[in-house]
Formats: structure tokens, sequence, C-alpha cells
């Protein structure tokens, strides 16, 4: 069975840094795409980054462009996204995903989500 | 950007048909593929894969979720409704960067 786990989560202040984790289980991760994505609260999904299996194509959103940096580690089964200066509208659910191909193919398993608090 | 535009909010009966719409600023579409994905979101829970390339259902998703449609026009039927389906459904295109989701549209029960 698939399984996506975030940790990470927080609440941390405008400006400062947070790095969130997501491990995977029940697949073999070093042959997947995997993605972040996130939702404010009461809000609608917003992608955030999305890196390939090997770590050769890495995307991102223009809100996070140079502040955040998606990674992956496959030795560890386990995919990051390091965030630096924070703001107030990076607060949000954030969700690991599995894509079954490249960046044309859908967000086909979704982790529970660790939530991201920026407040002073 | 590639902007998808759903309704808000649709309200149907038990056992009725619903049919969800999402249109895109552009097309999604290639030689090949419709690039546009269906997700659905219960509340307090994670989305799930519903309907992937337009009309391909995802896996253990009931025969009753179907979609269809190509260039910039887009649907998500559910025939008949179930209680079950309460929830809010996102499309979603692939086919540029960035990826880019719907606003979503919140099914409610007459």
């Amino acid at each position: 069975e698939v399984q996506l786990v975030e940790s990470g989560g927080g609440l941390v202040q405008p400006g400062r840094s947070l790095k969130l984790s997501c491990l995977a289980s029940g697949f073999t991760f070093s042959n997947y795409g995997m993605n972040w994505i996130r939702q404010a609260p009461g809000k609608g999904l917003e992608w955030v980054a999305s890196i390939s299996s090997s770590s050769s194509y890495i995307y991102y959103a223009d809100t996070v462009k140079g502040r955040f940096t998606i990674s992956r580690d496959n030795a560890k089964n386990t995919l990051y996204l390091q965030m630096t200066s924070l703001r107030s509208e990076d607060t949000a659910l954030y969700y690991c995903a599995r894509r079954d191909g490249g960046v044309t193919t859908p967000f086909a398993y979704w982790g529970q989500g660790t939530l991201v608090t920026v407040s002073s | 950007d590639i902007v998808l535009t759903q309704s808000p909010a649709l309200a149907v009966s038990l056992g009725q048909r619903a049919t969800i719409s999402c249109r895109a600023s552009q097309s999604v579409s290639t030689s090949s593929y419709n690039l546009m994905h269906w997700y659905q979101q219960k509340p307090g829970e994670q989305p799930k894969l519903l309907i992937y390339d337009a009309s391909n259902l995802a896996s253990g998703i009931p025969v009753r979720f179907s979609g269809s449609g190509s260039g910039t026009d887009f649907t998500l039927t559910i025939n008949p409704v179930q209680a079950d389906d309460i929830a809010t459904y996102y499309c979603q295109q692939s086919r540029e960067l960035p990826l880019t989701f719907g606003s979503g549209t919140k099914l409610e029960i007459k």
C-alpha cells in the first residue's frame, strides 16, 4: 500500500525557515516523480514544486521560486521541502503527492498533509 | 498561466446526475492526450484522484464517476449521486507549467 507521511510543519515567524519531510513507503520511491502541493485554510489547491525520480528535473511555482527548495533522498525514501523567507501567505496545509510518470501525469497518491502556520 | 474556471457549488438530489464543469483559459489538449484531471476532496481529508486524462477512471473509483471533454471544456459527471459523494471537486491541468487547479466545486445535496 502506498503511504506518504508528511512531517515538519508548525508555527514559524515571518522571515524564518522550516523544512518539511515526506516519508514514502509501499513502493519503489526512486522510480517516481514527487510533488508538493499546498492548501491555505478554507481555500483551494496550489501546486508548489515538482522533482523527477533522479532529481534531474525540478520545477517551482513562481510564488515560491527562490525561497523554497525541493529535494529528495532516494536512499531514505524521503522527499523534502526547504522553505526560507516565509511569509504569512505561505500558511497552508502542505501535501506531498506522487506522480505515476512525467509532469503531464496526475497526482495519483497524496499524503495527509502537514500544517505550516506563518505568524508572529 | 492556464486558468481553470469552475462553478463554486452545485446542489443535486440523491440518485440524480451531477455535472461539474471546468473551463480552461487555453487548450490543455495535445494531439494524443487531454491533460485534464479530476480530484475529490472530502472535508478533513486529502484529495483523491478520480479521473485522469479527461476520461480515464482512476484505480478503485466507482463507475458512477465519468469524465469527458477536450480542448478547453471538460465535465465530470456523477450518476447517480450518493450521500458519500458530498465533497469538493477540483480539476487540474498538466498541459504546461505551472500546474494549475480550478477553484473547486462543492457538491451539496438538495
